[in-house]
């Protein structure tokens, strides 16, 4: 079966400091995979997704993550973090037989002026 | 078109009564997901239709609930007999049923029902 595991529920960084946020992954075929934002009260947002063309993958709002077959990781990424960053991140993979996504738990990032 | 929709964006009953939520995709999309999710937990899988078939119904998704898109179009999801348990914001995404790596799937802002 696949999955993801967000590591860490909360972070909490300073303005202007680096974003890495974690997220591993379970799976016997080659994963797609996904990173959600969802802002208060609202539904979720695309950040990036990895689909194999590239392991580097540069998604909205400055953020990047990185899939790294040997550690099973696509940790999300943002040099330099803003006031408006803070929001719930969802790492996901996408099933392939229907399309549904699975969810990691998310983690909650803060930034502090 | 501006993207899915999702109606009400808010519902309070009490336990035992019915309701029912709607979500209409974005036009061209023949696929929707219904996700439901708890306070301080990622969404999970309820159901989804491509086009007008329900495909595929997770575990969690119990007798009372039930989920329709009857012209392949707008879908609805009822809970009948709503328990304090079915509080949760539930989400409809929909996609254009493609390939996994080619897939995306797009959120509506969510229904999040109360049930006291």
């Amino acid at each position: 079966a696949q999955s993801v595991t967000q590591l860490g529920s909360h972070v909490s960084v300073s303005e202007g400091a680096l974003v890495l946020l974690r997220c591993n992954y379970s799976s016997s075929v080659p994963p797609y995979l996904f990173w959600y934002v969802q802002y208060p009260n609202q539904g979720l947002q695309l950040l990036l997704k990895y689909t194999s063309a590239a392991t580097l993958v540069k998604g909205i709002n400055g953020f990047e993550a990185e899939f790294k077959k040997s550690e099973t990781s696509f940790h999300l990424t943002k040099p330099s973090a803003h006031m408006s960053d803070a929001a719930e991140y969802f790492c996901a993979v996408i099933v392939n037989q229907g399309g549904k996504l699975i969810f990691g738990q998310g983690t909650e990032l803060s930034v502090k002026p | 078109d501006t993207g899915v929709s999702q109606n009400p964006r808010h519902k309070i009953t009490k336990r035992g009564q019915n309701v029912t939520f709607r979500c209409d995709p974005i036009s061209e999309h023949n696929r929707l997901y219904w996700y439901r999710q708890t306070l301080g937990q990622g969404p999970e899988f309820l159901t989804y239709f491509q086009n007008e078939a329900q495909l595929e119904k997770s575990r969690l998704l119990s007798d009372r609930f039930s989920a329709e898109r009857p012209k392949g179009s707008f879908s609805t999801l009822e809970i009948q007999r709503t328990e304090q348990g079915d509080s949760a914001m539930y989400l409809c995404a929909s996609s254009l049923g493609l390939a996994p790596n080619q897939e995306t799937q797009y959120f509506g802002p969510g229904t999040r029902l109360l049930v006291l």
